[in-house]
Order: C-alpha cells, then sequence, then structure tokens
C-alpha cells in the first residue's frame, strides 16, 4: 500500500526568503507525484505533477519540485515567497498501474507554509 | 470552463440531524469523487463514481452516509443522521476517467468544498 508523509506539519517563513517542504512517499512500484495547494476555505488547486521524464518539475506561482527516486523524495521549493503563498500545502502520490482500471491519490497530512513580512 | 461547483459553502446543523450536499463536475468528466478532509488533515476518497455507477465506495460509512449520481453528472452526498464527529470539509472533484495520469493530462480538479459544522 502506498503512503505519503509531510515531514513539516508547519512551516515558518520571511517574506523573500527560499522554502522547501519536503514529501517522502512510499510504494512498491512506480508512481506518479503531484502537489496540491489549498488557500484559507477554498479547495485544493493542482499546484504541479511528476508523472515521467525529467525529475524537476516546474509548477505554478514560480514552485518547482524534484522527483528522487533513490530516496522516495518529492519536495517542494520556491526560491522566494510571497505573502500570499501562506497557505496549506498537500502532497499526493498515486499508482502508474491501473488496478481495476483506475488508481488512487493518497494525500499526505498537509504542510502549513505562514510567510511572514 | 467552470470548475467544479458545491453548495452548500457552509452549514451548521444540531446532531442527529440530516445535511446533504451537492456538487456539479466540470462538464465531461465521467468520474466524480468525494472526498472528507478533517481538520488539519489531507483529504481521504469516500466515493468514486465512473458515470452513474458508485465503482469505491470502501470508505463511505454505509450506516449513515449515502451518495448518488443518478444521471451521471451532478451528485449528492447524504448524511442521517450527523454526529459530532461528522464536522469536516466535504470536497468534490472530478476527472476524466478514472487512470489520473494517464496521457500526461488527467488529474483530478477540486470545488472549493463545503463545510459542515455539527453541533
Amino acid at each position: 500500500a502506498q503512503s505519503v508523509t509531510q515531514l513539516d506539519s508547519q512551516v515558518p517563513v520571511f517574506e523573500e526568503a527560499p522554502v522547501e517542504l519536503r514529501c517522502n512517499y512510499s510504494s512498491s512500484v512506480s508512481v506518479y507525484l503531484f502537489w496540491y495547494v489549498q488557500y484559507p476555505n477554498q479547495g485544493l488547486q493542482l499546484l504541479l505533477k511528476y508523472l515521467s521524464g525529467s525529475t524537476l518539475v516546474k509548477g505554478i506561482n514560480g514552485f518547482e519540485a524534484e522527483f528522487n527516486k533513490s530516496q522516495t523524495s518529492f519536495h517542494l521549493r520556491k526560491p522566494s515567497v510571497h505573502i500570499s503563498d501562506t497557505a496549506e500545502y498537500f502532497c499526493a502520490v498515486s499508482d502508474q498501474r491501473f488496478s481495476g482500471g483506475y488508481n488512487k491519490l493518497i494525500f499526505g497530512a498537509g504542510t502549513r507554509l505562514a510567510v511572514h513580512p | 470552463e467552470a470548475g467544479v461547483v458545491q453548495s452548500p459553502r457552509y452549514k451548521i446543523i444540531e446532531k442527529k440531524q440530516p445535511v446533504a450536499f451537492w456538487c456539479n463536475p466540470i462538464s465531461g468528466h465521467n468520474t466524480l469523487y468525494w472526498y472528507r478532509q478533517n481538520l488539519g488533515q489531507g483529504p481521504e476518497l469516500l466515493i468514486r463514481y465512473e458515470n452513474e455507477e458508485a465503482v469505491d465506495d470502501s470508505q463511505l460509512p454505509k450506516d449513515r452516509f449515502s451518495a448518488e449520481r443518478l444521471k451521471g453528472v451532478d451528485s449528492t452526498l447524504k448524511i442521517q443522521p450527523a454526529e459530532l464527529g461528522d464536522s469536516a470539509v466535504y470536497l468534490c472533484a472530478s476527472s476524466k476517467g478514472g487512470q489520473l495520469g494517464f496521457g500526461g493530462a488527467n488529474v483530478l480538479t477540486f470545488g472549493a468544498g463545503s463545510r459542515l459544522t455539527v453541533l
């Protein structure tokens, strides 16, 4: 069975500083990986996804993530954060195999990014 | 294109009362999901529909929860009777088929959620 561990429940950071949100996954098969962002009182919005190919993936709002198969990690980074990046960030994983015709998306518990002026 | 639409956005009820949530997925998305998100946690799948068929409801508490998607488009999730522990955000999502990642483009798109508070 797959699982996702987001190593930090909260990450405080000052505006214009770099940030890294850590995500590790567990799976016995090849996976697809996703980062979603949830702003207060809103649904989840896709930031970026790794499906195949280059291990460095660029997403919206200046975020990027790097897939590291040997370390089973998919950490999210941004070189300079803004106040508006304050939100909850969720890492998610799904099998590349389609069991019964579909694959299930498993979410981590989330990391709350708080950007301070 | 219009996104996934959910209503109501907020609902406060007394325990033992019934409640229903409605979702309209993105046009052309035949796969619809209901997730529950407890405070401080990630979403957890309750039920998945392929068109009008519920093909994965293993995590749905069937004693009090029910869902339907009669015409394979919009869907309703019902709780009757509600308990204090049902307080959560109920998220609806949709995709073009259940093969996430397939073809490089198939991803889950979420609605804004329905926040339930049970007193």
